[in-house]
């Protein structure tokens, strides 16, 4: 069983798409995070929830919106694609923050 | 900024040496996590050191913190080519704030 899932593994969409990431947790985790790594591999935080609430959101354009419909479930949703959002994009979850994080798979978004 | 700074950025060994790893910060941790990432999959963790703790073992991995000079080291013994992949200390800082990820050190252990 995986313990943290991402769907869909690749993603290849036009500029000015919308589109949506999924992330579950079956580790009974309180904590979810979203992170994105560039091509240079630097990794980011983008959101963080806590027991369904948004704790973290560093400066990431308002075309991202996270959302939890409960404690096991991330989803990140993207409005009007831009180029520069091509990446690999993590969801993480933790016991608490700053605990050890277990990470998903990754998506790998690709805007043409 | 807070983010920790690994180094070497690239590191390239033969199979059965030693590899080292450092990474540095700027302010006070409450812990340090290394990571691994395979090229193409997701991060798993390694080790969590405290900032109270000095030095921590998992298997043929060391990790040595040293507070008063804000870095820690990684150590793989005995290299194999299985653990070719790159590295990443991560920080969590007072008031337990989210990890901060470094740069990474890509190692090659060549069979």
């Amino acid at each position: 069983d995986t313990a943290v899932s991402q769907t869909p593994k690749y993603l290849v969409t036009q500029m000015g798409n919308d589109k949506s990431i999924k992330c579950e947790q079956n580790l009974g985790h309180d904590t979810m995070y979203w992170y994105k790594q560039d091509s240079k591999k630097f990794l980011k935080i983008m959101f963080s929830y806590n027991n369904k609430e948004l704790i973290i959101n560093e400066t990431v354009p308002n075309r991202f919106s996270p959302k939890s419909p409960d404690k096991a479930h991330l989803n990140l949703h993207i409005n009007s694609l831009e180029l520069g959002d091509s990446a690999v994009y993590f969801c993480a979850s933790s016991l608490g923050l700053g605990e050890t994080q277990y990470f998903g798979p990754g998506t790998r978004l690709l805007v043409l | 900024s807070q983010q920790g700074e690994e180094d070497p950025q690239a590191l390239s060994i033969q199979e059965g040496e030693n590899a080292t790893m450092n990474c540095s910060y700027k302010t006070s941790i409450n812990n340090l996590q290394w990571y691994r990432q395979n090229s193409g999959r997701g991060l798993v963790h390694l080790i969590l050191i405290r900032s109270n703790e000095r030095e921590k073992h998992s298997g043929r991995l060391r990790v040595t913190l040293d507070t008063s000079k804000k870095s820690s080291s990684l150590l793989i013994t005995a290299s194999r080519a299985a653990d070719t992949a790159s590295y990443f200390c991560a920080t969590v800082h007072s008031g337990n704030t989210p990890l901060v990820f470094g740069k990474g050190t890509r190692l090659s252990v060549i069979a």
